[in-house]
């Protein structure tokens, strides 16, 4: 198993560029999650999935689009970016199922820079 | 609303002394609490997570942590450093009530080892 992959692992943009983030997982999770982390702000919440064709706002969801159309993937956005969305983007995955807790699998993130 | 508050952003031991990585966390409910390892240009990877059941939990690599509810406090602890220990902590915290299993991460703590 691959685990939790993400495409691409850099990528520089221009402000006001537009781009997509792909994450996949081939452990057949229910949860999807996209975070950012940023030096001493630790991981915050961007965006999150709890099924397919289902999506929800995190903690820092402004000026990010998310899509999840098939339950393996996990798609992010950014429509016009700019350079205070330079970081480092993680997406995540857990079971889901009810009745236990799930530990989230990251995948290696990926470093965008906005000039 | 759920928070993690991780004391000391640097921490510097001598390779053989005792780590010690401090976390508390501000929770309504009962709390899930799990802390993760981030090595550099990787994505986190858990080290051990408490839900219910005993409060002194085992990780992985020799890391272990107690979950002290009158103390509101959840710190991670190993009795003798390794230099492969060098990498970033994590804290986080899950309300187990909403369903979605979104974690609220702390800000981090920097292990450095000294030889």
């Amino acid at each position: 198993n691959a685990g939790v992959t993400q495409t691409p692992k850099f990528r520089v943009l221009k402000t006001g560029q537009s781009m997509t983030l792909l994450c996949a997982q081939d452990m057949n999770h229910e949860y999807m999650y996209w975070y950012r982390q940023d030096p001493g702000m630790g991981l915050r919440l961007i965006h999150y999935s709890v099924g397919e064709g289902t999506t929800a706002k995190g903690e820092v969801p402004d000026g990010y689009n998310v899509s999840r159309l098939k339950k393996q993937n996990f798609l992010l956005g950014l429509e016009s970016a700019a350079p205070s969305q330079t970081s480092v983007y993680f997406c995540a995955s857990s079971y889901g199922r009810g009745g236990r807790i799930n530990e989230q699998f990251f995948g290696p993130g990926t470093r965008l820079t906005v000039l | 609303a759920q928070s993690v508050t991780q004391l000391g952003s640097h921490v510097s031991v001598s390779e053989g002394a005792l780590v010690l990585l401090r976390c508390n966390y501000s929770s309504s409910v009962p709390p899930y609490l799990f802390w993760y390892v981030q090595y550099p240009n990787q994505g986190l990877q858990l080290l051990l997570k408490y839900t219910t059941g005993a409060t002194l939990v085992k990780g992985i690599n020799g890391f272990e942590a107690e979950f002290k509810k009158s103390e509101t406090s959840f710190h991670l602890t190993k009795p003798s450093a390794h230099m492969s220990d060098a990498a970033e902590y994590f804290c986080a915290v899950m309300n187990p009530n909403f369903g979605n299993e979104k974690l609220t991460f702390g800000t981090g703590t920097r292990l450095t080892i000294i030889p």
